[in-house]
């Protein structure tokens, strides 16, 4: 009954190594998100798409790719991954007409 | 630019007693409010949120929060905490629709004493 599922939970892996999260909500929303919050909890959007549009694209470095396969996913690709990358990464849901936006479990991405 | 000041850091609140987080925002046109908990390890969860209507909004585990447009603040309240309510507590501020990304405060840590 999970409504915004990430995984994997924990991701641990070497700089320079390129990693997907992937998101999937079951709510019915058609715009999702992705947030990042670093070592001192602050949270920052980083990515929103509606429709399977890109909509939301702030000053994240283009080694962050986005892609929303259908409606209900949106993964995250992160190529040549850096020790700064190293936060939880949040996704998200919403309606487009109600930006109530409902959060995953977040990932905890650890880079060595 | 939209913001949202959480001026306190860190709150210890014995349990029992009340609780108000206070949060203040900057946002150009109606702002539509939100408060969310995250617990320890874990996701964040919306308490509550302003739309319109009526200032003072009931949320989940007993929460309630104040809107005052004229002190563009939105402080979250609780009659007596748990411990369970222990955890950090973010305020945030979007548009009401869009595809639009939240922005939130830095957070407020929640510590209860026994």
């Amino acid at each position: 009954d999970t409504a915004v599922s990430q995984t994997p939970k924990y991701l641990v892996t070497q700089m320079g190594n390129d990693k997907s999260i992937k998101c999937e909500q079951n709510l019915g929303h058609d715009t999702m998100y992705w947030y990042k919050q670093d070592s001192k909890k602050f949270l920052k959007i980083m990515f929103s798409y509606n429709n399977k549009e890109l909509i939301i694209n702030e000053t994240v470095p283009n080694r962050f790719s986005p892609k929303s396969p259908d409606k209900a996913h949106l993964n995250l690709h992160i190529n040549s991954l850096e020790l700064g990358d190293s936060a939880v990464y949040f996704c998200a849901s919403s309606h487009t007409q109600k930006n109530e936006q409902f959060f995953g479990p977040g990932t905890r991405l650890t880079v060595l | 630019a939209q913001s949202v000041t959480q001026p306190d850091i860190h709150i210890t609140v014995s349990e029992g007693a009340s609780l108000e987080l206070r949060c203040n925002y900057s946002y150009g046109a109606t702002p539509y409010l939100f408060w969310y908990v995250q617990s320890p390890g874990q996701g964040l969860q919306l308490l509550l949120k302003y739309f319109s209507g009526d200032t003072l909004v009931q949320g989940i585990k007993g929460f309630e929060a104040e809107f005052k447009r004229s002190q563009s603040s939105f402080n979250l309240r609780k009659p007596s905490v748990h411990w369970s309510d222990a955890a950090e507590y973010f305020c945030a501020v979007g548009s009401g629709g869009g595809a639009d990304g939240l922005t939130f405060g830095k957070g407020t840590h929640l510590i209860i004493q026994p």
